[in-house]
This record gives structure tokens, C-alpha cells and sequence, in this order.
């Protein structure tokens, strides 16, 4: 069974650092693409950054701020995120890719809040 | 800026109704388009990818279509499990832009 555990959310400042992980199982980890996705408090999925064969991804919204990386050697699934704005607040999701690009798995979420 | 455009961000129907959510991307996108339900609380859930595939243990009720730039979301007949938030996206390539989610509810 897949699995997939987010950490690390938190309170942080305007400004401030905060770094992301996934941990995950129930398949090989280093055979699939991953994503993160989030969603601010009552609103919609927004996707934040993909690692993809080698190539990354990011959403212009958090390009040069966060880094997606990952640990094949721990199956985990990163995200460092610098510069953190309010707008940042939200939950965040990292989802393992099927076949071509879509989500069939996704972890419980962490919750980022950005404020003074 | 890539858009993925659903409508409408809301509906109310009875139960038993055929109800219908569209999705429109400013670009052609061929079939890469999915459908997430999310429910209240709840970490979203694949409904279909390919635009029409349904995925394993999704109840038959839910249908998809389309190609290009314009999907449909059909469900044949709404029960009350079916209140959520749906969502389209799609992943031909990056980003992976999700639509605005059309919230569900029974009337």
C-alpha cells in the first residue's frame, strides 16, 4: 500500500525558512516523478513544484523561494521553502504521479502558517 | 499564464439529478486532464486521468470526455456521497495547473 507522510509544517515569520519532508513507502520510490501541491485555507489546489526524471518544476508563485529535492537512499520527498510570505500559508500535499502527470496518491498534508 | 477554467465554482442539485462540470483550458492539452473529488476535510481523491478513464473503485456513475481544450465531469446520478469540491487538471506538461474546483452540494 502506498504511503505517503508529511512533516515538518509549522508556524513560522514573514521571511523565515521552514523545510518539508515526505516519507514514503509501499512502492519504489525512486522510480516515480513527485509533486507538491497546496491549498490555503478555503480555497482551491494550487501545484507548487514537480521532480520529474531528473528535471524539476516549479510554479512561478514560488520560483527562486523554495527548492524541491529528494532522498532515493531514504525514500523522502523534500521541500525547502525561503522567503516565506503570508501567502504561503496553506496545506501542503505531496503527491506520488501515476503513468503520465496525474495524482493517484496523495499524503495526509502539512500545515504552513505564515504570520507575525 | 496557462489557465484551466472550471464552471460553474458552484452548484446545487437534487439527488438523482445528472449533473455536469466543465473544465476549459486556454491551450490544447489532448486528453491529459484528470478529475479530483475532494470532500469536506478530506485529502483529494483521482476520479478519472486520460480525460475518460475512470480510476480503480471509482462507482460508474462518474463519467468524463473531451479533448483539446474543452472536458466534462458527468455524474449520472448524484448521491448524497457525491458532496465535494471537484477538480480539473491537467499534466501534458509543466505546470500542472489545477482548475478553480466546482463545489457540490444536494439541494
Amino acid at each position: 500500500e502506498v504511503q505517503l507522510v508529511e512533516s515538518g509544517g509549522g508556524v513560522i515569520q514573514p521571511g523565515g525558512s521552514l523545510r518539508l519532508s515526505c516519507a514514503a513507502s509501499g512502492f519504489t520510490f525512486s522510480s516515480y516523478p513527485m509533486s507538491w501541491v497546496r491549498q490555503a485555507p478555503g480555497e482551491g489546489l494550487v501545484w507548487v513544484a514537480a521532480l520529474s526524471r531528473g528535471r524539476i518544476y516549479y510554479a512561478d508563485s514560488v520560483k527562486g523561494r523554495f527548492t524541491i529535492s529528494r532522498d532515493n537512499s531514504k525514500d523522502t520527498l523534500y521541500l525547502q521553502m525561503n522567503s516565506l510570505r503570508v501567502e504561503d500559508t496553506a496545506v501542503y500535499y505531496c503527491a506520488k504521479e501515476g503513468q503520465l502527470g496525474y495524482f493517484p496518491h496523495w499524503g495526509q498534508g502539512t500545515l504552513v502558517t505564515v504570520s507575525s | 499564464d496557462f489557465q484551466m477554467t472550471q464552471s460553474p465554482s458552484s452548484l446545487s442539485a437534487s439527488v438523482g439529478d445528472r449533473v455536469t462540470i466543465t473544465c476549459r483550458a486556454s491551450q490544447g492539452i489532448s486528453n491529459y486532464l484528470a478529475w479530483y473529488q475532494q470532500k469536506p476535510g478530506k485529502v483529494p481523491e483521482l476520479l478519472i486521468y486520460s480525460a475518460s478513464t475512470l480510476q480503480s473503485g471509482v462507482p460508474s456513475r462518474f463519467s468524463g470526455s473531451g479533448s483539446g481544450t474543452d472536458f466534462t465531469l458527468t455524474i449520472s446520478s448524484l448521491q448524497p456521497a457525491d458532496v465535494a469540491t471537484y477538480y480539473c487538471q491537467k499534466y501534458n506538461n509543466a505546470p500542472l495547473t489545477f482548475g478553480g474546483g466546482t463545489k457540490v452540494e444536494i439541494k
